[in-house]
């Protein structure tokens, strides 16, 4: 089976840095990805993955530890508009699992 | 480039009606999976197809279904409907099956009364 978990909320000021943490079990793994979903909205693609180690891109950075079933997804210099939901999704092929989600609030 | 495109995006049913929602994945993108999203409960997967076969089903009781057309359009049904079907159910298409890169659609909320 899969199990993958995320905080349910959290909250960070406008300009500082968050870190939303995953963790994982599922039967496989073939990568791991980050999903920003805004409220009413679809969600979209942040970061893929594969390899142990970090992947940076702009203000988001995501990390994954495959040894460790663990994955970060960091949001640096937070702005309003960051505030989503933050979806953690594991691929164990043909199958895409997703996390609850995390919401985050930037506040002023 | 059109994006997903899923119809219709609000609908509301009565308790044993069935509905139909639809699917039109990315120009030139040949899977469509489908999912069911709740507070709470995150994303479900209920099923991926591509060229018009099934490849992959979640843990969905048989009321629900789907299929797939030649042109990569997709439909789901859900028939005989329950209240804890009310939920958003998101498409998304990708080039190839095997859970790739999701380009997911506004979805359709369904609320059962």
């Amino acid at each position: 089976g899969q199990n993958i978990d995320q905080p349910t909320e959290m909250t960070a000021t406008e300009g500082a840095i968050v870190q939303i943490n995953c963790t994982y079990q599922t039967s496989g793994f073939n990568g791991l990805f980050w999903y920003q979903q805004h409220a009413g909205e679809a969600p979209t693609f942040l970061s893929y993955n594969v390899l142990d180690g970090l992947e940076e891109k702009g203000r988001f950075s995501s990390f994954l530890s495959r040894s460790k079933g663990y994955s970060y997804l960091l949001l640096k210099e937070l702005q309003m508009k960051d505030s989503a939901s933050y979806l953690c999704a594991v691929r164990d092929a043909p199958k895409l699992s997703f996390g609850a989600g995390t919401t985050v609030t930037v506040r002023a | 480039k059109a994006g997903v495109t899923q119809t219709p995006r609000y609908l509301i049913k009565t308790r044993g009606q069935q509905v139909t929602l639809s699917c039109s994945p990315i120009s030139g993108h040949r899977s469509v999976s489908w999912y069911q999203q709740t507070p709470g409960q995150g994303l479900q997967f209920l099923f991926e197809y591509f060229s018009e076969t099934q490849r992959n089903k979640g843990n969905f009781p048989g009321r629900f279904s789907g299929r797939q057309f030649s042109n990569s359009r997709s439909e789901m049904n859900v028939s005989t409907l329950e209240l804890g079907d009310s939920a958003l159910y998101l498409c998304a298409s990708s080039l190839d099956s095997g859970a790739n890169v999701l380009t997911f659609g506004a979805g359709s909320r369904l609320t059962v009364l």
